[in-house]
């Protein structure tokens, strides 16, 4: 199983930071396939931002969950994640990674991450 | 959320020598209906995204030497490298996913002497 992010490096402050991660040699509606969105950055260290099943149940980080939209095209085998007004403290890599489980599950694949900046 | 705390921060040692890496939770992340404790162990190389080590707090992933191993229980982890080897300088994570949001400690950076 191969995790490719993808999606622009720079975003403007106020604006919606927009990811996609394709999922190759694997179902992305497989049932022991769920996906997750996390980030890393030197100031928060690893953060999730949020969980989805293959049939699209959702689970969110309380602390950004208003701002995460989490959702899988099951047509282009691709996990999508959308963060809107973001600030500086979003700067970060993001990564997207699978687990055998919406939750309480460890991750055990992972994509090689994207670098996001959000700056003006 | 339960806060992940590892110890120490950066650790420098001889090839050849025992690494050991401490993780201390804020919640107990065992459950007693099945006796696990929901906590895993990633190695994260420079460039690279963290790879799975551990989990179930002591199991180790396919493929991963047997030099790694995990202890622990409740709320005190460790990771333990039995023989440091060149290719073990990397930043080492735990993460707890016992409870919603998961979480991570800090990271614990290896280096050789």
């Amino acid at each position: 199983l191969q995790l490719q992010e993808s999606g622009p490096g720079l975003v403007k402050p106020s604006e919606t930071l927009s990811l996609t991660c394709t999922v190759l040699g694997g179902s992305i509606n497989s049932p022991d396939n769920h996906w997750a969105w996390l980030r890393q950055s030197p100031g928060k260290g690893l953060e999730w931002i949020g969980s989805i099943s293959d049939s699209g149940s959702t689970y969110r980080n309380p602390a950004i969950t208003r701002r995460v939209t989490i959702a899988v095209d099951t047509s282009k085998n691709q996990v999508s994640l959308k963060l809107k007004s973001v600030t500086a403290a979003d700067t970060g890599r993001y990564y997207c990674a699978r687990r055998r489980q919406l939750l309480e599950y460890y991750f055990d694949d992972w994509g090689q991450g994207s670098l996001v900046t959000v700056s003006s | 959320d339960i806060v992940m705390t590892q110890s120490p921060d950066s650790l420098t040692l001889s090839l050849g020598e025992r690494a050991t890496i401490n993780c201390k939770s804020s919640q107990s992340l065992l459950y007693s209906s099945n006796n696990k404790s929901y906590l895993a162990w990633y190695q994260q190389k420079p460039g690279q995204p963290p790879k799975l080590l551990i989990y179930w707090a002591s199991s180790r992933d396919s493929g991963v030497p047997d030099r790694f191993s995990g202890a622990g229980s409740g709320t005190d982890f460790t990771l333990t490298i039995s023989s440091l080897q060149a290719e073990d300088v990397a930043v080492y994570f735990c993460h707890q996913y016992s409870a919603t949001p998961d979480t991570f400690g800090q990271g614990t950076k290896l280096q050789i002497k």
